[in-house]
């Protein structure tokens, strides 16, 4: 069946420190991966997308790695600070190319 | 000012009662989505919306219905059909059908009384 693991224990880390998030899937060919940030109550927000054939994108203190073969994307954040605490969700196209399929999320606490 | 509306950000359901939640949009996206969160969980779709008057079914539509007569709305009807209604419900517009870069709505917390 298709899954999309993130961790769904808490990510503690210290102010400044770099941030790593893992989403992994299985039984998904997805053409592109998103990744979102939801505060608590409230809607997620898009912060990047990287496409099947991208390796690496950037985005100021945002980077995300997307391998096919090991069936992972890697969400980090660099020189993060406390306001970057979170959930960050992982999305994927489903094989259908009709749903985006989002993981569970993982919750980033960024300790000043 | 562009965005998506959810209205009312809280609402309660008694036994028995077919409740709407209210989504609008005026970013001019042709697709539109329906969403639910449980605590500590991702989201999974309920329905979705390519173009006016067309929608389809997504991973957990029983219980819940939908229209969309109009391009910027697309109104959620959480049935009586539906036991397990307490959740946080997110409505989502792309540009496109295609899936690509969604931009959410606040969200309405449904309670049951």
């Amino acid at each position: 069946s298709q899954k999309i693991e993130q961790n769904s224990e808490a990510l503690n880390i210290q102010e400044g420190k770099t941030a790593t998030l893992t989403c992994n899937y299985t039984n998904y060919s997805p053409a592109y991966l998103q990744w979102y940030r939801q505060d608590p109550g409230r809607g997620p927000v898009f912060l990047l997308l990287i496409r099947e054939n991208e390796k690496e994108k950037r985005k100021e203190r945002l980077k995300v790695t997307f391998d096919t073969t090991l069936k992972q994307s890697l969400f980090h954040i660099t020189a993060s600070q406390p306001a970057d605490s979170a959930t960050y969700l992982c999305a994927l196209l489903n094989n259908a190319g009709n749903m985006l399929t989002f993981g569970g999320g993982t919750r980033l606490m960024v300790k000043p | 000012d562009g965005g998506i509306t959810q209205s009312p950000k809280y609402l309660f359901r008694k036994e028995g009662q077919n409740v709407t939640l209210s989504c609008e949009q005026n970013l001019n996206h042709d697709a539109m989505y329906w969403y639910r969160q449980d605590p500590g969980q991702g989201l999974r779709l309920i329905y979705y919306s390519q173009i006016v008057n067309d929608f389809q079914k997504g991973d957990i539509a029983e219980g819940y219905s939908v229209s969309r007569e109009k391009k910027e709305s697309f109104p959620l009807t959480v049935t009586s059909a539906q036991k397990n209604p307490t959740a946080f419900y997110l409505c989502a517009s792309s540009r496109g059908p295609n899936q690509e870069t969604q931009y959410f709505g606040p969200g309405t917390r449904l309670l049951v009384l």
